[in-house]
């Protein structure tokens, strides 16, 4: 299995740009979510989702969207990039028999100038 | 507000030497866990405690979540180069619906 894999690694968009951050989780997780990590800040969580065709917002929402069409992807939209969108990008999944043990992909690195 | 408190934010220490890193709160949690996070990396599980009171090892770790629920520390006996990344603590509220809230870490370097 490979996880939860996140793709591009890293980007630079420039303010009022748009981009989707792609996320996929093999695992067959229903759970799934983003988080954005700022220095010293630990990780936020923007949006979640329970299963397919079910998304809610989390603490810091605001500047982004997301779709879940099928349980493998949970892919991340910025409409407007903004600079205080600059930050590292988690997507996580997580198994419905656990304690919230979440599985993490590797990040994604987003700075927008 | 932070939900979760850790603390020391910062800490470096010698190989060989011990450790405590403390997560406090003042809301009670069904479940918390820690985290260990490598540069350029995601966070990885370490451990989940359940019940108040419960210690759990892993090797040299040893983790324990406090009576009430609401804190937990992280004990590193004889630390070693490979200890060094970032230590998270998370906690999941019975009301949060699947949430977990993350404190802001501890920065952990072991020097050799």
């Amino acid at each position: 299995n490979a996880g939860v894999t996140q793709t591009p690694k890293f980007r630079i968009l420039k303010i009022g740009q748009s981009m989707t951050l792609q996320c996929t989780q093999d695992m067959n997780h229903n759970y799934m979510y983003w988080y954005r990590q700022d220095p010293g800040m630990g990780l936020k969580l923007i949006y979640y989702s329970v299963g397919a065709g079910i998304t809610d917002k989390g603490e810091v929402p605001n500047g982004y969207n997301v779709s879940r069409s099928t349980t493998e992807d949970f892919p991340l939209r910025l409409e407007l990039a903004a600079p205080s969108q600059t930050s590292v990008y988690f997507c996580a999944s997580r198994g419905g028999r656990s304690y919230n043990e979440q599985f993490f992909g590797p990040g994604t690195r987003l700075t927008v100038l | 507000t932070q939900l979760l408190e850790q603390s020391p934010q910062f800490l470096s220490i010698q190989e060989g030497e011990n450790l405590t890193v403390y997560c406090n709160s003042s809301s009670v949690f069904s479940s918390l866990q820690w985290y260990r996070q490598e540069p350029g990396e995601g966070p990885v599980l370490l451990v989940t405690v359940v019940t108040g009171g419960e210690v759990k090892k892993l090797k040299r770790l040893t983790f324990q979540f406090g009576d009430a629920r609401k804190d937990s520390s992280l004990h590193i006996t004889a630390a070693q180069t490979g200890d060094t990344g970032l230590y998270l603590c998370a906690g999941e509220k019975e009301t949060s619906g699947s949430r977990l809230t993350f404190g802001e870490g501890t920065q952990l370097t072991v020097n050799p």
